[in-house]
Order: C-alpha cells, then structure tokens, then sequence
C-alpha cells in the first residue's frame, strides 16, 4: 500500500484480555518497528524486525508482550493480560533497508489507540 | 545508551515568522543520523527533515532548516515563514547506525508548536 497502515484504529477491552494489534509495513519494506506512544510524549522504542527476524525486543515491558513478523510482511503486537497502564497509542513503522549509507526514515503508521477498562 | 533532549515544552509563533526548536543528544556512536518528526491533532506522524551526522552541511527542506552542532550535540529546527498548518508536536529522534542501539529510534519528550494567525 501507499502507507504503513495499522488495525484497528481504536481498542477498548477489558483488564485480562488479549488484544493483538497488526501493521501492515509499506510494500518492500524490510524492516518493521514497534513503538509505543503515551499521551503526551515521545514514542518509546519495543522491537523491531528485519525481514522475519526479531533483531531487538529489549524495548518490551514484560513478558506478557510479543511480536511475530511470520512471513516478513505483516506483523502482529500481542498483549497477554491486559493492564491499565497498556493504555497508548501503540505505533508501527518501516523502512526500506536497515541502517547503510543512505539510511532510509522510518514511516509511520497511524497507530492504534488501546484503552484498557 | 542513547538520550534526546527537548527543553521547550510550548512555543509559539505568529504566522509568517521564524522559529526555532531546540533538541540535544547523546550518543558514543560516529554514526548516526538525526530526525525531526512533525506530529497535528491527527496524530499523524510526519518526516519533517533528517540529517546524517557524516554530513557537515544543514539539512535543508523547503521552510525547514536544522542547525547542526555536531561538537555541541545540538539539532535545532527552525521553521521559516510559520503557517497555521505548521501547529503541531514535533518530535526530535536519534538513530545509531551501529553499536547496542542499533536500529531504534529514540525520541525526545516533544515541543508544542502552536502558530497564532
């Protein structure tokens, strides 16, 4: 597609539910982050994938956090238990290629807005 | 550990002026690239200007400029000729191209920019 784009726009669910959120990464992008944004401030880094590969997840809170990226296109964040505090906007991005002499930005997504009851 | 500074909370700007943002960092890595991200009321994530650190010349993207100081660690952004569109929270982000960060930006806390017409 033009864009990164990101499913559903807006979640609400209740504490201790699963939620699982998808990107949808530009066509041909090699490489796929996940950020998570609260109100307010500046996106915190999760994980990111190149290709299929997980590369980093230091950025996950906890272990009730994963992220697949199964066929290096689509990729899905899941959240096991939800909490109160998983409430933000949770971000994707992608680039063409990882770092070299020309570094391509990552481009955002719109980002999915989880609201935990 | 990589960290971006943003000490401006707020600014403001009447339409047709000029101003300009501040941001610091730090990294031990050479290489890396610096970012501005320009975030409306859509909460839309947008590329403003990027700068690669090799390059002793300012970015340059039509009313957006960046003074790099690259011995002071300082990446301001200054926006010429302000439109009302230009309102928005921009971020400032860093990207090591090598080392432990490797692949993730960080961002700073943000600046809200409002131009008054």
């Amino acid at each position: 597609g033009a864009g990164v784009s990101q499913s559903p726009r807006y979640k609400v669910t209740k504490r201790g539910q699963d939620v699982a959120l998808r990107c949808d990464p530009i066509s041909g992008h090699v490489s796929l982050y996940w950020y998570r944004q609260a109100l307010g401030q500046g996106p915190e880094f999760l994980t990111y994938f190149n290709y299929e590969a997980q590369q980093d997840k230091s950025g996950l809170p906890n272990d009730r956090f994963s992220a697949e990226r199964p066929e290096g296109s689509i990729s899905t964040l899941t959240i096991q238990r939800t909490e109160q505090r998983d409430s933000a906007m949770y971000r994707c991005a992608s680039s063409l290629v990882l770092g070299g002499p020309s570094n391509q930005p990552q481009h955002f997504g719109d980002g999915t807005r989880l609201s935990i009851l | 550990a990589q960290t971006v500074t943003q000490s401006q909370p707020e600014m403001s700007v009447q339409e047709a002026e000029t101003v300009t943002l501040s941001c610091t960092y730090d990294t031990s890595e050479s290489n890396y690239y610096l970012f501005w991200y320009k975030q409306p009321p859509s909460r839309q994530m947008i590329l403003v200007i990027r700068q690669e650190a090799y390059k002793q010349q300012n970015a340059t993207e039509n009313r957006f400029s960046v003074n790099f100081q690259k011995a002071a660690k300082s990446f301001s952004l200054k926006i010429s000729d302000s439109q009302l569109g230009d309102t928005a929270m921009y971020f400032c982000a860093s990207f090591n191209a090598g080392g432990t960060s490797y692949g993730k930006l960080t961002f700073g806390q943000g600046t809200i920019l409002t131009v008054h017409p």
